[in-house]
Formats: C-alpha cells, sequence, structure tokens
C-alpha cells in the first residue's frame, strides 16, 4: 500500500530534549516536505527537499532541522524544542519528475506537545 | 507572492442542506494548480481534487462539485445534500509552477464544517 508513515504520532517531551520525528515513503518520490498546522494558521511548509541531499526553507524554518540521505526518508529535527513548537506535524511528498502540481500524499500526522 | 484566503472558519448546517465552502488565492504566475483537502475528525489530509489554472471547467464528483472561476480568483467547493460524514475541517491550497518550489503547496487556514442531524 502506497503510503507516507510519521513516527511517532504522538509525543509530550520537555523544552531543550532533542527530538526527531521520522517520515518515509514507499511510493519513490522525489519531493518530500514538512508542515505544521496551529489553529487559525492552516499548514505552513518548514521544509522542503526536492531530492536526495537537496532541501530547503520553507516558510518557518527557524528552529528546526532536516536531511535527506535517502529517498524514501526525511526526519525532521528539533535540536531544542521549545513551547512554541508545539503543533501538529505533517509529512508530504510528491512525485515531480518535471510535474508540477502534483498531489501530495500526506502522513497521519504527529501531534507533538512541548513542556 | 501567492496567498489562499477561506474567509469562513466555520459553517454549520443540517443534514441534506448544500452547502458552499469558499476560496478566493492570489498568484502572479500564469501556470498554477488548485487543490483542496478534507480534513475528518481522525486527523488526516485527505486529497480531494486537483484543478490547473487552464482548466476552467467545472467538476462534479458524486456530491461534490467544485467552481473554478480565473476571473474572480475564486475556487469553491459545494457539497450537494450533505452528510455527517462530510463534517471535517477543509483546506483549500495553491500551487505555482515556478521552478525550485514547483511543489509547494500554499493553504488557506481551512473551514471548518459541521453537520448535524
Amino acid at each position: 500500500e502506497a503510503q507516507v508513515t510519521q513516527n511517532p504520532r504522538y509525543l509530550i517531551t520537555v523544552t531543550g530534549k532533542k527530538l526527531t520525528v521520522t517520515c518515509s515513503q514507499n511510493m519513490n518520490h522525489e519531493y518530500m516536505s514538512w508542515y505544521r498546522q496551529d489553529p487559525g494558521l492552516g499548514l505552513r511548509q518548514i521544509y522542503y527537499s526536492m531530492n536526495v541531499e537537496v532541501t530547503d526553507k520553507g516558510d518557518v524554518p527557524e528552529g528546526y532541522k532536516v536531511s535527506r540521505k535517502e529517498k524514501r526518508n526525511f526526519p525532521l529535527i528539533l535540536e531544542s524544542p521549545s513551547p512554541n513548537q508545539t503543533s501538529l506535524y505533517f509529512c508530504a511528498s510528491s512525485i515531480t519528475r518535471g510535474k508540477a502540481g502534483q498531489p501530495q500524499h500526506f502522513g497521519d500526522g504527529t501531534r507533538l506537545s512541548i513542556l | 507572492a501567492q496567498k489562499v484566503t477561506q474567509a469562513q472558519t466555520e459553517i454549520s448546517v443540517v443534514e441534506k442542506e448544500d452547502v458552499t465552502l469558499d476560496c478566493v488565492y492570489e498568484t502572479r504566475d500564469t501556470t498554477y494548480y488548485l487543490f483542496w483537502y478534507k480534513q475528518p475528525p481522525s486527523g488526516e489530509l485527505v486529497f480531494l481534487i486537483r484543478r490547473n489554472s487552464f482548466d476552467e471547467q467545472n467538476e462534479i464528483s458524486g456530491r461534490y462539485s467544485w467552481n473554478f472561476q480565473k476571473s474572480t480568483s475564486s475556487f469553491n467547493f459545494t457539497i450537494t445534500a450533505s452528510q455527517v460524514v462530510d463534517s471535517a475541517v477543509y483546506f483549500c491550497a495553491l500551487s505555482e509552477a515556478g521552478t525550485g518550489t514547483a511543489s509547494k503547496l500554499t493553504f488557506g487556514t481551512g473551514t471548518r464544517l459541521q453537520v448535524t442531524l
């Protein structure tokens, strides 16, 4: 089954304790992206990757890191989480190969609470 | 810069009523794509439809229909004979076809639809 898998689904942690949210897709997609969803703000892009070893900042990258060492994986790293990073996070992927506007497939979301 | 506005924060209807969710977008690109996603109470995001800027034909899929009007920069979504299962947050999104960020989605703030019996 084609899917984007995020882990963990839920996490409560404390300020300053490094955490990683994993994202894996099995569709051989080139493009992967992370979004955060906050009430009244919709979804905003954090980072994206056009392919292996190619990553770039989205609209709200502060406090986050990513890496793309393999095509299928795109982890989101919070080196020193703070309460303002409490949010619902989504990983997404899509095929590109010169085709703009392809629908993105989303993971089920990770709800992070930073105390 | 691209922008999507969903002015309706929350809509409540009674089952079987028709409801239209509004979406207004801004872009300087001549080639762009518009999307609707559904987020049910379980939280996942479900892709509903994609439209490119060169195709202004309205689309109907069962009880769902979409009206794309470039003249008013709108891409509205109508649910006919709403059902309780339609209760969800609906997001409109825009993707520009420029290089580099061709797949980036800019989302509206969402419209929460509540359908009651």
